[in-house]
């Protein structure tokens, strides 16, 4: 266990659900970051929060919406999808001065 | 911005011979480089970083090397087991307040018996 969990693991919704990913890390961590993982693409980063505060959005559509509370929590809030929207989405965190991150396993979203 | 190439995409070998993934990155800036290990499943898990600052670090059977000027790093498994079959990243970022870590494709390495 690397102390960053993420639920739920797995989710299927249709394209006019709204629904959320949430991460939690125990590391006492305060930088967060969430990726999409794609079959045969490296890992895209999507947003990154440092000290509580969005700094990186990279080009992400606005059908996906981050939110980070405090430092030991993430959400992303997802609303009507597309199917291409298909895919892990890793959670990860770490000092906000330090290089090194550490994932969670992941929620595994299928888009209908 | 940073691109980073890595080579092979799939890779096999027997139980006991070696491995070696290599990377290539664009950024001469970038002076932070991790290697993932993503088992099915899991999440990536960090086995082993390099820095600019270095040419080679070793954790037992896992080495990696970086050479600055060609802009290139590797990771080597040695005496490799069964365990190791997994799919491994590289990454490449500047030092900094919340890196941004950008990732090679992966390589699948299968171990067989």
């Amino acid at each position: 266990e690397t102390g960053v969990t993420q639920t739920p693991r797995h989710l299927v919704m249709g394209m006019t659900n709204k629904k959320s990913l949430k991460c939690e890390q125990h590391l006492g961590h305060n930088a967060m970051y969430w990726y999409k993982q794609s079959a045969k693409k490296p890992l895209e980063l999507m947003f990154v929060y440092s000290l509580e505060e969005r700094v990186e959005n990279n080009s992400v559509p606005s059908r996906f919406s981050p939110e980070c509370p405090n430092s030991s929590h993430l959400f992303l809030h997802l609303h009507t999808l597309q199917p291409e929207d298909s895919a892990l989405y890793l959670c990860a965190s770490s000092h906000a001065d330090q290089e090194t991150q550490y994932f969670g396993p992941g929620t595994r979203l299928l888009v209908l | 911005g940073e691109n980073v190439e890595q080579h092979p995409s799939t890779l096999s070998v027997q139980e006991g011979d070696s491995a070696v993934i290599k990377c290539t990155y664009s950024d001469s800036a970038s002076n932070y480089f991790p290697w993932y290990k993503q088992e099915l499943g899991k999440g990536p898990q960090l086995i082993i970083d390099i820095r600019s600052n270095v040419g080679e670090k070793k954790d037992q059977r896992i080495a990696v090397t970086l050479n600055k000027t060609a802009k290139h790093f590797s990771l080597h498994i040695t005496e490799t087991q069964p365990e190791d079959s997994a799919v491994y990243f590289c990454a490449a970022s500047k030092t900094g307040t919340a890196s941004k870590l950008t990732f090679g494709t992966g390589t699948r390495l299968q171990v067989t018996l």
